[in-house]
């Protein structure tokens, strides 16, 4: 399996542009999570699914933010428009129940 | 919501030595996961405990579910270059919604 893919790995961008993040989870596994990772706020979950669902998205943190999950071995973090606070390693992760997640390689995101 | 308070922050020892870090919580968790994360790669896991009272070793990782299930300590015995990194515990809480929340992390520095 070749694991949690996210592309890109760095993206560089413009404030107040429209950034997508891209995930596959791992085949079979039915939670994906979305994680954020600044070293003031360390691990912030911002939103996770369960088979395809949105169950619990109260980590995202403006309106500017928007998940989906339009299948089960695609999922898509949008920000529009970007601001420069919104610079940090994005994550995802998947994992089969409650067990353990596996993480991705994550998204290195700058606005500039 | 439920939140992991994980201590040191950060520790930096000498090769040799033996660490331990722990993570508290005011509620309960039905279980607790220890990952690594190296630089410029996502977390991975490193332990998982389900039951409390759980002991479990990986070679000279040594984690534990508190009784309460309310904590978790990890230990690293004999530590060596190579364990450079931040760990964080992890847990889903009592509610069984998937959620999987992070502490803050311990970011562990070895002098050879």
């Amino acid at each position: 399996d070749a694991g949690v893919i996210q592309s890109p790995r760095h993206e560089v961008t413009e404030m107040g542009q429209e950034v997508t993040l891209r995930c596959k989870p791992i085949s079979g596994h039915d939670y994906l999570f979305w994680y954020r990772q600044t070293m003031m706020r360390g691990l912030e979950l911002l939103i996770y699914f369960n088979n395809n669902v949105p169950i619990d998205d109260s980590g995202m943190p403006e309106d500017r933010f928007s998940a989906k999950m339009p299948n089960a071995s695609f999922s898509t973090l949008k920000i529009q428009p970007s601001e420069p606070r919104d610079s940090a390693v994005y994550f995802c992760a998947s994992s089969l129940g409650t067990l353990w997640a596996f993480f991705g390689q994550g998204t290195r995101l700058t606005v500039v | 919501g439920q939140q992991l308070n994980q201590s040191p922050q950060s520790m930096f020892i000498q090769e040799g030595e033996d660490v331990s870090m722990n993570c508290t919580s005011s509620s309960i968790f039905n279980t607790w996961l220890w990952y690594k994360q190296d630089p410029g790669e996502g977390p991975v896991l490193l332990i998982a405990l389900y039951k409390a009272g759980e002991l479990t070793s990986n070679g000279r990782l040594t984690a534990q579910f508190g009784i309460t299930r309310k904590d978790s300590f990890l230990n690293i015995s004999a530590s060596i270059p190579s364990d450079v990194g931040i760990y964080f515990c992890a847990g889903h809480g009592s509610s069984n919604t998937g959620k999987l929340i992070f502490g803050q992390g311990t970011t562990l520095q070895v002098k050879p």
